[in-house]
């Protein structure tokens, strides 16, 4: 049975780093195949990738984020942590992460998500 | 502003159908890489609607089916049931500068 969950803080300051852990079960990263993606909600939005970690430990971020965005992982820990760089209110969003099949495959499965809000 | 556009909104009656459009480009939906669906109900986290374009998950009632072509997918849900009330999302693969994955900018689905 796949499961991702999601944690880290609620709220974040603006300026300060949002770290976040996707814990995972019933998959291995290091599984040809496998990848991991995060993506966000902002509250009444859209929905918006922000980067992904494959099986080959190669890492792909959103052109828009990519100077903010950092992914690493802690493969026996069934961890992928996602580090975002000076936070902003307009980052205040759900952040969910998923497993992805491959890079074009769709996400078969999703956390519950966490929300995160930047405010002083 | 999302790379996919969707509409903002669509209704219908019980027991209609409806269609959900979602507009890409040469570098996406173009370029020949597939098309995923998620239905996202108030509160949840989006869930696997439909994927590689037509193909439905186990358990997704085939009231729901997607279809694509040239640079545009469509979702198309028969037999509207008022538990299909909610935002659904296409997504799709990017070969451009903006990233890896993109998404349509979600279509609220309002039973009447």
């Amino acid at each position: 049975q796949v499961t991702l969950r999601e944690s880290g803080p609620a709220l974040v300051k603006p300026t300060q780093t949002l770290t976040l852990t996707c814990t995972f079960s019933g998959f291995s990263l290091s599984t040809s195949g496998m990848s991991v993606s995060w993506i966000r909600q902002p509250p009444g939005k859209a929905l918006e990738w922000l980067a992904l970690i494959d099986w080959d430990d190669d890492r792909y971020y959103s052109s828009s984020l990519k100077t903010r965005l950092t992914l690493s992982t802690d493969i026996s820990k069934n961890q992928v942590v996602l580090t975002m760089t000076n936070m902003d209110p307009v980052d205040t969003a759900t952040y969910y992460c998923a497993r992805i099949q491959g890079h074009y495959g769709p996400a078969s499965y999703w956390g519950q998500g966490t929300l995160v809000t930047v405010s002083s | 502003q999302s790379v996919l556009t969707q509409p903002p909104s669509v209704s219908g009656a019980p027991g209609q159908r409806v269609t959900i459009s979602c507009t890409g480009s040469s570098s996406n939906i173009g370029a020949g890489y597939d098309v995923h669906w998620y239905q996202q109900l108030p509160g949840t986290a989006p869930k696997l609607l439909i994927y590689g374009n037509s193909n439905r998950p186990s358990g997704v009632p085939d009231r729901f089916s997607g279809s694509k072509s040239g640079t545009s997918a469509s979702l198309a849900i028969t037999g509207l049931q008022a538990e299909d009330e909610a935002d659904y999302y296409c997504q799709s693969y990017d070969s451009s500068l903006t990233g890896l994955w993109v998404f349509g900018g979600g279509t609220k689905l309002t039973v009447l």
